[in-house]
């Protein structure tokens, strides 16, 4: 069975930053691509991030680019995601997705930026 | 990027009857081989996104075969055949045809009647 796991999210300042831990298993981690999807209050879905099966690839949204920073270790099956210079527009409900075609959904952790 | 325009945003239905939700892309989604990378995700409420339809009309496991999908080019169908109240929540299309710049429709919300 597909699990994803997200941790890390929190209530932070403006201008704070907060790192987002995903740790995946069922799968062949390291055969897939993996991204971060986030829905804010009352919100749609935005995809937010994504990077190749090996991590040397990268892609963000133009809203979250030089800002956030995703990464992963095949090692050990896990997705992070940097977030810096957060913004009160960043408030929203964090997914690990995992796949290409977004295939599977972790529940999210919640990030709050607010003062 | 491309745009996902779905339709309509709010859907009220009877129980048993049938629900269709349409989506619109603002370029075409056919991919250089042929494919078509539309997907189609249902969130019940206070869950998480859980995809039901990959590529325009492939079912994923375990999804009823009372949920298709259709469509081509740049309008794209789901439909439900026989609603029942666990269907209730808010449907997405989503295209990935320009992965990794995946977009989302707005969502569509179900309720019964």
């Amino acid at each position: 069975e597909v699990q994803m796991l997200e941790s890390g999210g929190g209530l932070v300042q403006p201008g704070e930053s907060l790192r987002l831990s995903c740790a995946a298993s069922g799968f062949t981690f390291s055969g897939y691509a993996m991204s971060w999807v986030r829905q804010g209050p009352g919100k749609g879905l935005e995809w937010v991030s994504s990077i190749s099966n090996t991590g040397s690839i990268t892609y963000y949204a133009d809203s979250v680019e030089g800002r956030f920073t995703i990464s992963r270790d095949n090692s050990k099956n896990t997705l992070d995601l940097q977030m810096n210079s957060l913004r009160a527009e960043d408030t929203a409900v964090y997914y690990c997705v995992g796949g290409y075609f977004f295939d599977w959904w972790g529940q999210g952790t919640l990030v709050t930026v607010s003062s | 990027d491309v745009v996902m325009t779905q339709s309509p945003l709010s859907l009220p239905v009877t129980l048993g009857q049938a629900a269709s939700i349409s989506c619109r892309s603002s370029q075409s989604l056919v991919y250089t081989a042929g494919d078509i990378y539309l997907n189609w995700f249902q969130q019940r409420p206070g869950q998480s996104p859980r995809r039901l339809i990959y590529k325009v009309s492939k079912r994923d496991s375990g999804v009823p075969d009372r949920f298709s999908g259709s469509g081509s080019g740049t309008d794209f169908t789901l439909k439900i055949s026989r609603v029942e109240a666990e269907d209730v929540g808010v449907y997405y299309c989503m295209q990935g045809t320009q992965w990794p710049r995946i977009t989302f429709g707005q969502g569509t919300r179900l309720e019964i009647k």
